[in-house]
């Protein structure tokens, strides 16, 4: 069926390194939603991301679309302790009313 | 503007018994979507209602069950409740389906924990 597979499914890193999750669909997107959710909290709406090979940053965080709307990815340059949580991806399926979530990237960080 | 509102915040349930739980979307938004959360599992769709409407809807047994009323707001019903319920329960609202409406905005959740 219509999923989204996100790797890894877990990342620890040291401070200052870098984190990139993927987000893989089985079939064309017409968008795709980044959310973070921190430990004990909820997901929050990070970025969404509409055009083939779009790419989007907010400070440290890269994202990006690929060309043929089926994959994505989130990149944190120097990590901090306040990236630590779960990063996960929603698309919304081309010509349909349905979203698919991706399984979620959990980020923690050794200071 | 208030965000989304869950209730209740927590609660404790034991097997066989039955739940419900509510969310009040931001006011204007017209989509009510429920997750399931568990940490084996991630976020798991369970369904989305869209103007009293079900749109979609997961692979939850019948058991799941949900509404939506005229005003919005939305509950779901977990009946003869199994120890494998134990979630964290999310909702989250969305104005409508394309661009920025599309943009998710999610509860504080219900964590449902079954004796």
């Amino acid at each position: 069926g219509q999923q989204v597979m996100q790797i890894p499914q877990y990342q620890h890193v040291q401070e200052g390194e870098d984190f990139t999750t993927y987000c893989n669909s089985s079939t064309t997107l017409s968008n795709i939603q980044w959310y973070k959710q921190r430990p004990g909290g909820h997901p929050v709406f990070l970025i969404q991301l509409v055009k083939s090979g779009e790419v989007k940053k907010q400070k440290r965080l890269t994202f990006q679309f690929g060309e043929a709307k089926k994959n994505s990815s989130l990149h944190i340059t120097a990590t901090q302790t306040t990236d630590v949580g779960t990063y996960f991806c929603v698309g919304k399926i081309q010509g349909a009313q349905k979203l698919v979530f991706g399984q979620g990237t959990r980020l923690t960080i050794n200071p | 503007k208030a965000g989304v509102t869950q209730t209740p915040r927590y609660l404790i349930k034991t097997r066989g018994q039955q739940v419900t739980l509510s969310c009040s979307p931001i006011s204007g938004h017209r989509s009510v979507s429920w997750y399931q959360q568990t940490p084996g599992q991630g976020l798991q769709f369970l369904f989305e209602y869209f103007s009293e409407t079900q749109r979609n809807k997961g692979n939850f047994p019948g058991r799941f069950s949900g509404r939506q009323f005229s005003n919005s707001r939305s509950e779901m019903n977990v009946s003869t409740l199994e120890l494998g319920d134990s979630a964290l329960y999310l909702c989250a609202s969305r104005f409508g389906e394309t661009g920025g409406a599309n943009v998710l905005t999610f509860g504080a959740g219900s964590r449902l924990t079954v004796l």
